[in-house]
């Protein structure tokens, strides 16, 4: 079946370290997304990418970053820089012809 | 600047009631309004979705009634489940297929 894997779908972070979560799709979509969640706040947007080797920030990218070297994987890292990362991330993805998302299950990241 | 205003934040239903949730958005260059359902720890699931060149649609008990002028639209839940309590956004797609959501409305349903 087509859809989009996240993994972990747990991960403890000591504070200082880069953690990097995985996103893949075999849905052949050729824009991505990464989305954090947090109570009460909704979908805040971190980073999309809409072609290989594209990506543009989205509304809270401070202390993220990401690539998109292949058009079915668009890794997140979560960089010493972010100063609250404890949060549920989410990954989706979309084409022009797809309209809605589809997401991941996502992962839920603590750090300790 | 917030695009897309959801309402309520919150939302209390007895089983077999009508529970209904708004949103409002600003920019009329969108042509996808589409609902999520997210249940917890899981992801959110496509729910139901309108172009805007209807003005409401139906499936089961879900149905989307949207007001191009007012540049509102609203998802309805008719008789009302335990198994609907969860997490309901909308979001509105604009130019580039990028989606903008609203904040969220915690529905729960009371046997």
């Amino acid at each position: 079946d087509g859809g989009i894997t996240q993994s972990p779908k747990y991960l403890f972070r000591k504070e200082g370290q880069n953690v990097t979560l995985s996103c893949e799709q075999n849905l052949n979509h050729d824009a991505m997304y990464w989305y954090r969640q947090d109570p009460g706040q909704g979908l805040r947007l971190i980073y999309y990418s809409q072609i290989v080797n594209d990506f543009q920030k989205g509304d809270i990218a401070e202390g993220y970053s990401v690539s998109r070297e292949k058009k079915e994987s668009f890794p997140l890292t979560v960089t010493s820089a972010q100063k609250n990362p404890t949060a549920f991330y989410l990954c989706a993805s979309n084409n022009d012809r797809a309209y809605g998302y589809t997401f991941g299950s996502g992962t839920r990241l603590t750090v300790v | 600047q917030q695009q897309v205003k959801q309402s309520p934040q919150s939302l209390i239903v007895q089983k077999g009631g009508i529970s209904i949730i708004n949103c409002a958005y600003e920019n009329t260059a969108f042509d996808y309004f589409p609902w999520y359902q997210q249940f917890p720890g899981k992801g959110p699931a496509l729910l139901i979705a309108i172009r805007p060149d209807v003005s409401e649609k139906k499936e089961g008990r879900f149905t989307i009634s949207f007001n191009k002028s007012a540049k509102q639209f609203s998802l309805h839940i008719m008789d009302s489940q335990p198994g609907d309590s969860a997490t309901y956004f909308c979001a509105v797609r604009g130019s580039n297929y990028k989606l903008t959501f609203g904040k969220g409305t915690l529905l729960t349903v009371n046997p």
